[in-house]
C-alpha cells in the first residue's frame, strides 16, 4: 500500500534465527505501529511509537524489539525466532495518538 | 485490553442489513472501524471520537455510546463488496485525559451472498 512500505513481504526462518522487519512511511506522521495477525485472533499490538525516538510496549511485546531512529522508519526485530512467532505482521502509520491508521501490505513470516 | 466484538460471523443476502457490536470494559476515548479483505491489509472506515457520535459513509454507519462503552457498526442494504472481516479498534481514556494505544477486537467475518 502506497504510504507504508514493509520489507520483506515473505520470510522463512529456522528456530533461533534472527531477523528484522523494516517499515517506512512516506508521510510525516508521528505515530507508527507494529501488529501481528493470527487466524481468529485479530490484530494484536506488539509495539507502537508515538513519536521519533520513543517506543512503548503493546499487548504482546515478548520476543520482539523495535527501533524508531527517525520519523520515517520503524523496524521490528526478532532476536531468536520461535514457531509461535509465525504470523502476518502489519506496520501502520497514524496521525496523532487517535488518528486513523494506514497499514502496509503485511509481512508473512514462517518460523520452522 | 482488547474490545469484544459480536457476532463472530454473519452471513446475509445482498440487500439485507447487519449490525456488528464492539464493547469494552474500560472507558473509551475513541472507536475505530476497519474492514479487511482476505489476504489484504485492513482499510479504515471511520473513527468516532465523542460519546453519542454517529457517522456514516454511503450505507455504512456507526454509533458510539460512551456510557455503555460500546459502539455498533450498521451495514444497510448490503452489497457483495461489503464481504470481509470487520474490526473495531479502541483507545482508552486515562484520568490524565490522554489517549493511548489502539487495540483491536478479534473481528467479525461478514459474508454477503448474491
Amino acid at each position: 500500500n502506497a504510504g507504508v512500505t514493509q520489507t520483506p513481504k515473505f520470510q522463512v526462518l529456522k528456530t533461533g534465527q534472527s531477523m528484522t522487519l523494516q517499515c517506512a512511511q512516506d508521510m510525516n506522521h508521528n505515530s507508527m505501529y507494529w501488529y501481528r495477525q493470527d487466524p481468529g485472533m485479530g490484530l494484536r499490538l506488539i509495539y507502537y511509537s508515538a513519536s521519533e525516538g520513543t517506543t512503548d510496549k503493546g499487548e504482546v511485546p515478548n520476543g520482539y524489539n523495535v527501533s524508531r531512529l527517525n520519523k520515517r522508519e520503524f523496524s521490528l526485530r526478532l532476536e531468536s525466532a520461535a514457531p509461535s512467532q509465525t504470523s502476518v505482521y502489519f506496520c501502520a502509520r497514524g496521525q496523532g495518538v487517535t488518528g486513523e491508521l494506514f497499514f502496509g501490505e503485511g509481512s508473512r513470516l514462517t518460523v520452522l | 485490553q482488547q474490545p469484544v466484538q459480536s457476532p463472530q460471523a454473519v452471513i446475509l443476502r445482498e440487500g439485507e442489513d447487519a449490525v456488528i457490536n464492539c464493547s469494552s470494559s474500560k472507558a473509551l476515548y475513541s472507536v475505530h472501524w476497519y474492514r479487511q479483505k482476505h489476504g489484504e491489509a485492513p482499510i479504515f472506515l471511520m473513527i468516532l471520537l465523542k460519546g453519542g457520535e454517529q457517522k456514516g459513509h454511503d450505507k455504512i454507519s456507526a454509533s458510539f455510546n460512551e456510557k455503555k462503552q460500546q459502539s455498533s457498526l450498521y451495514l444497510t442494504a448490503s452489497q457483495l463488496s461489503y464481504s470481509g472481516t470487520y474490526f473495531c479498534g479502541t483507545t482508552l481514556l486515562f484520568s490524565s485525559g490522554s489517549a493511548r494505544q489502539l487495540t483491536f477486537g478479534s473481528g467479525t467475518q461478514l459474508t454477503v451472498l448474491p
